[in-house]
This record gives structure tokens, sequence and C-alpha cells, in this order.
């Protein structure tokens, strides 16, 4: 059964500050997704992260997945206050099967 | 392109009542999955469906809970008996026929009281 495991679960941070939250997950997978949801809200994609190796960036947000350690990381550069939100990763089942497995979440902060 | 479709936005049920969640997916997708969201937490798959079919229902509760996608009209989730611990966001996705696109709607908010 696949898990995936997500920390922090909470993060306050400092406008300006850089900090990393990390996903792992338990067996083989193609693909990892990262998600961002404000509250009420549904699941706005942030980067799909197809193969070892690979890095996305978008405005003061990087992710980054490492098959053979079974990680991924999203970094988050000089945070601003737009940046609050519930940061979900998200690891697609290999083979047939077409679920994701969702991380429990971080929820982030961040503080003027 | 008008995305995945769910309504309603917002259910309220009184304990004992059906609920039933509608999904249209995304034009050129043919696979529909549902997930619930409990208060605080990540998503959990539910059922995995392609037209007139259930292809994965491993995460479905055993009683009160069916999904169906017709090969006419939207994907259907049905909750008989509503309890409170069925009081969650039920979101749906969507994807072409590879599972590579998946697309989530808006969600529908069901609080039984």
């Amino acid at each position: 059964e696949l898990k995936v495991e997500q920390n922090p679960l909470f993060l306050s941070m400092q406008e300006g500050k850089n900090y990393t939250i990390y996903c792992n997950y338990s067996t083989t997978s193609d693909r990892l997704y990262w998600y961002r949801q404000d509250p009420g809200k549904s699941l706005e994609s942030l980067f799909v992260l197809l193969s070892n190796g690979a890095v996305k960036q978008e405005g003061r947000l990087m992710a980054s997945l490492d098959t053979k350690a079974r990680l991924s990381t999203l970094h988050i550069t000089a945070a601003v206050h737009d940046l609050s939100a519930t940061y979900f990763c998200a690891v697609l089942s290999s083979g047939s099967a077409r679920q994701l497995t969702f991380g429990s979440g971080t929820q982030l902060t961040v503080l003027p | 392109n008008a995305g995945v479709m769910q309504n309603p936005r917002h259910l309220v049920r009184r304990r004992g009542q059906e609920a039933r969640l509608r999904c249209s997916p995304m034009k050129g997708h043919s696979h529909v999955y549902w997930y619930r969201q409990l208060p605080e937490e990540g998503l959990k798959f539910m059922v995995y469906l392609q037209k007139e079919n259930i292809i994965d229902e491993s995460g479905m509760p055993k009683e009160r809970f069916s999904a169906e996608f017709p090969k006419e009209g939207p994907s259907i989730l049905r909750i008989q008996q509503v309890v409170r611990g069925d009081s969650a966001a039920y979101f749906c996705a969507s994807s072409p026929s590879s599972p590579y696109g998946y697309t989530f709607g808006s969600g529908t908010r069901l609080t039984v009281v």
C-alpha cells in the first residue's frame, strides 16, 4: 500500500524567509503532484514531476523529485503573505491503478 | 473548456436522507475519480469509473455509498441514509485515457445536520 508522508504539518514563517516542505512516499511511482488549497476552495495544480531529478519553478516556489530516495521537496523562497495556504503532495500509483494518494498537507502561514 | 463541473457546491442533508453529488468531466475526458476530504485532512480516494464501468472502488465504504458514470450524463456519487460522519468535501477529478491529465472540480461540501 502506497503511503505518503508530508512534513511539517504546520509551518509559520515570516515574510522574506525561505523554507522547504518535504514529501516522502513508500513505493515506486512515476508521477508526483503538488497542489495548493485555499480554505474552502478546490485544489490548484502547482507542479507535476515526472522523472528522477526533475526540478520545476514557478515564481517563489520550486519543486524537485528524487525517485531513488522517494522524496520530493517544495522550496519556498522569500515568502510573501499571498503564499499562505495548505500545500499537498500527491503520488500517482504505478501500473494500471490510477488513484492519487495524498499527503496530509502542510498548512503554511506567512506572517508580516 | 469549462473544466470539471460539480454540483451542487454546497449540500445540506438531515441524518437519514440521501445525498446525490454530480460530476461532469472535462470535454474529452473519459475517466472520473471521486475523492473525499474530511476537515483538516488530505483527500482520500474513493472510486474510479469509466463510462458504464466501475474500475476501482477500493476506497468506497461498503455500505450506503455508490457511484455510477452512465453512458449519457454526469457521474453520480450517491450516499444513502447519511450520517454526521459523512460531512466532508467531495471532489471529483477527470482525466483522458492516460492518467496524466488529472483535473479536479471545485468540490461539493456536504453537511449533515
